[in-house]
């Protein structure tokens, strides 16, 4: 089964920051990788997929890069409603499809 | 709009069985992989199952081989998730989620609370 790692697991920055997520996979899984929002209490949300394709309707400060093994979420000015957990999922070896361990961002 | 609404969650004893359902909307059911994923209280996410659009694949996780079952009815569009055996373990919120092989996952249902205990 195809491991997928994130860090960090939490960060904390201010309004306004540049907010950088990695997610790797423990081998190659070409472009096929979403991105998911979860806020407290709710259902997840795609954000991003096939690696770096934003999905209708989210924010262009949302964006997604990389091939492989190695992918970043980036979240160019981070506003208070983007606190929230971010996922990574890979769709290239399946099954299982497998998540990452989350990402928990907060506002500093 | 995609809904996908589920339900059957509850408080149930180790060892006994619950059925989950989906009820889809807004799109083709028929023509769509569907999966189940569930959370732990405070935990990540974990894909459970899958079923394809015909229902003729079926996939399952390690944690639940041999005691879930998944199945959906085309003509009601309906998705389903019968757990057997349940065990503290289990405890988690169950979502139903759309896709699969080709595009991942895309739209997730709100969640029902399945809790295991005595």
């Amino acid at each position: 089964d195809i491991q997928m790692t994130q860090y960090p697991s939490s960060l904390s920055a201010s309004v306004g920051d540049r907010v950088t997520i990695t997610c790797q996979a423990s081998q190659d899984i070409r472009n096929y990788l979403n991105w998911f929002q979860q806020k407290p209490g709710k259902a997840p949300k795609l954000l991003i997929y096939d690696a770096s394709n934003l999905e209708t309707g989210v924010p262009s400060r949302f964006s997604g890069s990389g091939s492989g093994t190695d992918f970043t979420l980036t979240i160019s000015s981070l506003q208070p409603e983007d606190i929230a957990t971010y996922y990574c999922q890979q769709y290239d070896n399946f099954p299982p499809f497998t998540f990452g361990p989350g990402t928990k961002v907060d506002i500093k | 709009e995609v809904l996908l609404v589920e339900s059957g969650g509850g408080l149930v004893q180790p060892g006994r069985s619950l059925r989950l359902s989906c009820a889809a909307s807004g799109f083709n059911f028929r023509t769509y992989e569907m999966n189940w994923v569930r959370q732990a209280p405070g935990k990540g996410l974990e894909w459970i199952s899958y079923i394809s659009s015909s229902g003729s694949t079926i996939y399952y996780a390690d944690s639940v081989r041999g005691r879930f079952t998944i199945s959906r009815d085309n003509a009601k569009n309906l998705l389903y998730l019968q757990m057997n055996s349940l065990s503290a373990e289990d405890t988690a919120v169950y979502y139903c989620a759309r896709g699969g092989t080709v595009a991942g996952i895309d739209y997730w249902g709100q969640g029902t609370l399945v809790t295991v205990s005595s």
